[in-house]
């Protein structure tokens, strides 16, 4: 059974700095992994999508990385900046017994970046 | 070419209303799902549809909440009877088939039950 957890749950920092947000799942058989940013009361945007067979998939200022292996993936934030406070979630897909895939979520980083 | 559109961006109903909340998924996408997403949760799948037939509702709460796809493309999920917990983001997300293709989301309806 799939299972997602995201570290740390909330995050301040101040304007400029790099950052990491850590996602971990239990099951390596995955086929992609997402991750989305979620502002207040907004749904989601699809921020970046790795494929299994990809390590990394980068996006301007993102950069994510998947390692199966050790069931984990990152998000890196370079030179963060206030626009990006948000919550950052990510998804693993997981087989359903009806033969397709249903998404499993973290619950998510709340990123807040001061100026 | 344009994404995943669900309509209402937000509903506010009373307790006890009916609701629909309504989802178009990217054209030619024959896979479609409905997720819910609580106050501080990620979101948690509710119903897959595999053409016009509801393959998977395992994840549905209970029997107040039904969902539909006639055609195969537009899909409406239909709330009775609301409760005060019925309120959340739901979103919707469809796939070219149901075989390993990637979910494109989208924005959500959010829905507050007063």
């Amino acid at each position: 059974k799939q299972e997602v957890t995201q570290i740390p749950a909330a995050l301040s920092v101040p304007e400029g700095e790099n950052l990491v947000l850590n996602c971990s799942f239990t099951d390596s058989a995955i086929y992609n992994l997402q991750w989305f940013r979620q502002d207040p009361g907004k749904g989601l945007t699809s921020l970046l999508l790795i494929q299994s067979s990809q390590r990394e998939q980068t996006s301007g200022r993102l950069n994510a990385s998947l390692d199966k292996s050790s069931g984990r993936s990152t998000l890196y934030i370079a030179a963060s900046q206030p626009g990006d406070s948000a919550t950052y979630l990510c998804a693993a897909p997981s087989p359903t017994t009806s033969g397709t895939y249903k998404y499993i979520f973290g619950t998510g980083t709340r990123l807040k970046v001061l100026a | 070419g344009a994404g995943v559109s669900q309509t209402p961006s937000n509903k506010v109903t009373e307790k006890g209303k009916y609701v629909e909340l309504r989802c178009d998924p990217i054209s030619g996408h024959t896979a479609l799902y409905w997720y819910r997403q609580s106050l501080g949760q990620g979101p948690e799948f509710l119903i897959y549809f595999q053409g016009t037939g509801a393959a998977d509702d395992s994840g549905l709460p209970n029997d107040r909440f039904f969902a539909v796809r006639p055609e195969g493309s537009v899909s409406t999920l239909k709330i009775q009877r609301t409760e005060r917990g019925d309120s959340a983001v739901y979103l919707c997300a469809s796939s070219l088939t149901s075989k390993g293709d990637t979910q494109y989301f989208g924005p959500g309806t959010r829905l507050t039950v007063l």
